[in-house]
């Protein structure tokens, strides 16, 4: 079974920093998705980025980078130039690519403010 | 387009009743999912459906059931509430087959207390 793991429950950042957010995880598949998803004070849940593991190029999504690790099972965010709205907990997510059953794999989630 | 909607936004139970949570989605989804958030556990899957009429276990289905008779509509039920289903519960959608089936769409939550 896939396994992601978050190991810092909580990080702060100034704002106009950057800052790295974690993610590693465990899997014997080649094939699949990573995902980064924001969950603000609302408890929306929103979509930040996404890499296919296939993809050699790390996304980016505006402010929002990944540093994708294959060989390292490993999957961090940056968030460039920080900003107030970027206060949310994140969670890193992990599905496999093929079967119509397969389920997306939740991290524990990690706690990130920013001070003003 | 409404996406995914889910009703009660918020809930609070007494050990032992029943309730059922409503999900449905309008973008004609063949795989719906139900996850509980619980502090400092993430988001973990309760069941699953790939199509109406089909539906599978997730990670933590105990207590809980599910039917999906309509494309549309996913609900979950609790059969007898207790107070260890307090938690945040999140439908949510993806398509099943062709490109960007990767996304999954969520609803905005269901807050349970079960006292």
């Amino acid at each position: 079974a896939q396994t992601v793991t978050q190991s810092q429950p909580e990080m702060s950042v100034q704002e106009a920093e950057t800052v790295t957010l974690s993610c590693t995880y465990d899997t014997s598949e080649s094939d699949y998705y990573l995902f980064w998803y924001k969950q603000p004070p609302s408890r929306q849940m929103i979509l930040v980025i996404r890499q296919e593991a296939y993809k050699q190029q790390n996304a980016t999504e505006n402010r929002f980078s990944v540093n994708f690790q294959k060989a390292a099972k490993s999957f961090s965010l940056k968030i460039s130039d920080s900003q107030l709205g970027d206060a949310a907990m994140y969670f890193c997510a992990y599905r496999s690519y093929r079967g119509a059953n397969s389920k997306l794999t939740f991290g524990k989630g990690i706690t990130l403010s920013v001070r003003p | 387009n409404a996406g995914v909607t889910q009703t009660p936004k918020f809930q609070v139970l007494k050990t032992g009743q029943s309730m059922t949570l409503q999900c449905a989605q309008d973008m004609n989804h063949e795989y719906m999912s139900w996850y509980r958030q619980d502090p400092g556990m993430g988001l973990r899957l309760i069941h699953y459906s790939v199509g109406a009429g089909i539906t599978d276990q997730g990670e933590v289905p105990n207590g809980y059931n599910v039917s999906r008779s309509t494309t549309e509509d996913f609900p979950l039920r609790l059969l007898s509430a207790a107070p260890s289903q307090t938690s945040v519960y999140f439908c949510a959608s993806r398509r099943d087959r062709g490109r960007n089936n990767e996304k999954l769409f969520f609803g905005s939550g269901t807050q349970l207390s079960v006292l």
